[in-house]
């Protein structure tokens, strides 16, 4: 069964401590992807990456940084984290190649910021 | 900013009547995507239909792409109260290169028995 796991399901933090939120897949997926999802907002997309290494920005990457150091895990850094980023976190992978890039989700990370 | 817009943003039916879901998006794609979320869960993939294709079916779901409105409907014959979920349309949009997917605004949809 294809999995992606992110590593805490609730977590809070409090104001300007450095976060780091985990995801890992297990599909051999070339594309990772960050969403922050807040009522009214849909999913906004924070950064994705394409490859080990290879990051692009999202809609929303401020306040935030990436890390892709091995092809299965993809991290988000919240440098200072804040109340404003108090937000449900998910992070979803897909494969590579036009039609090929049904997206699979983790079960969120909730982030409370005190 | 958003590539997908859902309407209505909720819709509230009665079991057994039909759930139709509008999305509109703003730029060329390869690919238009339907996704469902229960509650507090990650997003799961219903459907995906090709920018060549204009309906596509997959049990009591029915897709339908016009790129030249730049739109899609989800249709959901039958409801059934376990169809009481959020439901949002995702574009895959070439940058530079690489697939970005970018997700609308989403559409509670509720069931009543």
């Amino acid at each position: 069964d294809v999995k992606v796991t992110q590593s805490s399901r609730y977590l809070v933090k409090r104001t300007g401590e450095k976060v780091f939120l985990e995801c890992v897949q297990d599909m051999d997926h070339e594309n990772m992807f960050w969403y922050r999802q807040d009522p009214g907002l849909g999913l906004r997309l924070i950064y994705f990456s394409y490859d080990v290494k290879m990051k692009e920005k999202g809609d929303i990457p401020e306040g935030y940084s990436v890390s892709r150091e091995k092809k299965e895990r993809f991290s988000l850094i919240l440098e200072s984290a804040s109340t404003n980023q108090t937000s449900m976190y998910l992070c979803a992978s897909s494969g590579s190649g036009v039609g090929n890039t049904e997206a699979f989700f983790g079960q969120g990370t909730r982030l409370t910021v005190v | 900013s958003q590539q997908g817009e859902e309407d209505p943003q909720a819709l509230s039916i009665q079991e057994g009547e039909n759930a139709t879901m509008n999305c509109s998006y703003k730029t060329s794609i390869n690919n238009l995507q339907w996704y469902r979320q229960n509650s507090g869960r990650g997003l799961v993939h219903l459907i995906l239909i090709r920018s060549n294709e204009r309906e596509k079916h997959s049990g009591r779901l029915r897709v339908t792409l016009d790129t030249s409105k730049k739109s899609s409907s989800l249709l959901i014959t039958a409801s059934r109260a376990a169809d009481t979920a959020s439901y949002f349309c995702a574009t895959d949009a070439v940058n530079f290169g690489n697939e970005k997917l970018t997700f609308g605004t989403g559409t509670r949809l509720t069931i009543i028995p």
